[in-house]
């Protein structure tokens, strides 16, 4: 199965900087990345859809101009939080996958803080 | 709107038993569910997939069934052990993101000796 690492695992950043997360396949050519977030005590909750090559894809209520996504290559998308707010921390997990009917994998996560 | 619930208490066990988590869910038709395991700070870990047309797959100690009329999975650890300890998570597909994933809370397990 395909192997994801998202770095950096920890990252705390002060109000109104930001934020560049970076999630690698290691081994699996993806043309599509999903990024999620997750509160504490919550679901993970899809925030787009990263497409290689092209202009991602957010979910409804995710500022795309806030949540910056690139996907220059099959084997790198970065999500950009800019001008982080307190109120941004949080977990975010990028996963790959093969498409439907396939299990997807996930990165590590990267715990953000904003002080 | 499209929901997925699941237990929201933890559910605390006694090694050797079998641990039976629920998934609901409400306004879907899905294809396939699946069922992931996450750690505290880790990324979800796939367990196993089950399609509509399937009533149960098993893989090792796992087992999931699929009740497409009560719109139910269960999943069920056999012989649990300590180690299984951690957060369960049920996953539907997407209806308007390709494959991506929407998932349940999730529900805590925690295995004692």
């Amino acid at each position: 199965g395909a192997v994801v690492s998202q770095h950096p695992s920890r990252v705390i950043c002060k109000s109104g900087t930001s934020v560049k997360i970076e999630c690698r396949s290691l081994d699996f050519q993806a043309t599509t990345m999903f990024w999620y977030r997750q509160f504490p005590k919550q679901s993970l909750m899809l925030m787009a859809t990263s497409n290689e090559g092209s202009k991602a894809t957010y979910e409804q209520g995710v500022e795309k101009d806030k949540f910056l996504i690139n996907h220059a290559s099959l084997t790198l998308s970065t999500l950009t939080v800019t001008s982080a707010h307190p109120e941004d921390s949080s977990f975010y997990i990028c996963s790959v996958g093969e498409g439907a009917y396939t299990e997807v994998f996930f990165g590590q996560g990267t715990r953000l803080t904003v002080v | 709107s499209q929901k997925i619930e699941q237990n929201s208490e933890a559910l605390n066990i006694q090694e050797g038993k079998t641990a039976t988590l629920t998934c609901n869910y409400t306004n879907y038709s899905p294809a396939y569910l699946q069922w992931y395991r996450q750690d505290p700070g880790r990324g979800p870990v796939f367990l196993l997939l089950i399609r509509e047309n399937e009533k149960e797959k098993r893989k090792e100690r796992l087992k999931v069934t699929f009740d497409t009329t009560l719109k139910q999975s269960l999943f069920h650890i056999t012989a649990s052990q300590p180690a299984d300890s951690a957060t369960y998570l049920c996953a539907l597909p997407n209806s308007n993101s390709g494959y991506a994933l929407n998932f349940g809370k999730g529900t805590s397990l925690l295995v004692t000796p």
